[in-house]
């Protein structure tokens, strides 16, 4: 099955820079991934779908890539801000039982102003 | 507005006990699904379901019942043969796959074994 590695460690960087997040996958590439926001105590929202033949997919300030041969997603916020402090989570659909999808663990990032 | 509603936010359960967590929506979504998930980790599917009167097991469904009796209510029961039932429960629907528009997910239940 799937497998998704996310950034091990949480992220802190300074209000104004970009950060980055890492979403790895094993096995085969999915046919799309996406990313969501969750906050402490409250379920996951939905960002940004990005499909296997986009290479990057930009919203505001938010920037989201896709490596079919690495088996990896970035996640961008650029010009971050104290209120992006949240866990993001990628996901990937399971194979071609459309509707099941897996989820990473997370990267919990932390903005300092 | 459209939402997810998931009922109650905290639910205390004695050992042996079934406990049953609310999810209703109404965004028209065909597609519902329940996750769970521990602290620190990621959601874990326990089931999902694509149409009324069907469902379908997902990776850790052993201790879990559903039904999808309506398009709008899709209720989760945490029977007693769950062994480690502690855990924030998350329902969420989509329409067709959530491939489009992703999941819209409700607010959660903490549930918690005294």
């Amino acid at each position: 099955s799937q497998k998704i590695e996310q950034n091990s460690e949480a992220l802190n960087i300074q209000e104004g820079k970009t950060a980055t997040l890492t979403c790895n996958y094993t096995n085969y590439s999915p046919a799309y991934l996406q990313w969501y926001r969750q906050d402490p105590g409250r379920g996951p929202v939905f960002l940004l779908l990005i499909r296997e033949n986009e290479k990057e997919k930009r919203k505001e300030r938010l920037k989201v890539t896709f490596d079919t041969t690495l088996k990896q997603s970035l996640f961008h916020i650029t010009a971050s801000q104290p209120a992006d402090s949240a866990t993001y989570l990628c996901a990937l659909p399971q194979g071609t039982n459309a509707g099941k999808s897996t989820f990473g663990d997370g990267t919990t990032l932390t903005v300092k102003p | 507005d459209g939402g997810i509603t998931q009922s109650p936010k905290y639910l205390f359960r004695k050992e042996g006990q079934n406990v049953t967590l609310s999810c209703e929506q109404n965004l028209n979504h065909d597609a519902m699904y329940w996750y769970r998930q521990d602290p620190g980790q990621g959601l874990r599917l326990i089931y999902y379901s694509q149409i009324v009167n069907d469902f379908q097991k997902g990776d850790i469904a052993e201790g879990y019942s559903v039904s999808r009796e309506k398009k709008e209510s899709f209720p989760l029961t945490v029977t007693s043969a769950q062994k480690n039932p502690t855990a924030f429960y998350l329902c969420a629907s989509s329409t067709g796959t959530g491939e489009h528009y992703g999941y819209t997910f409700g607010s959660g239940t903490r549930l918690t074994v005294v």
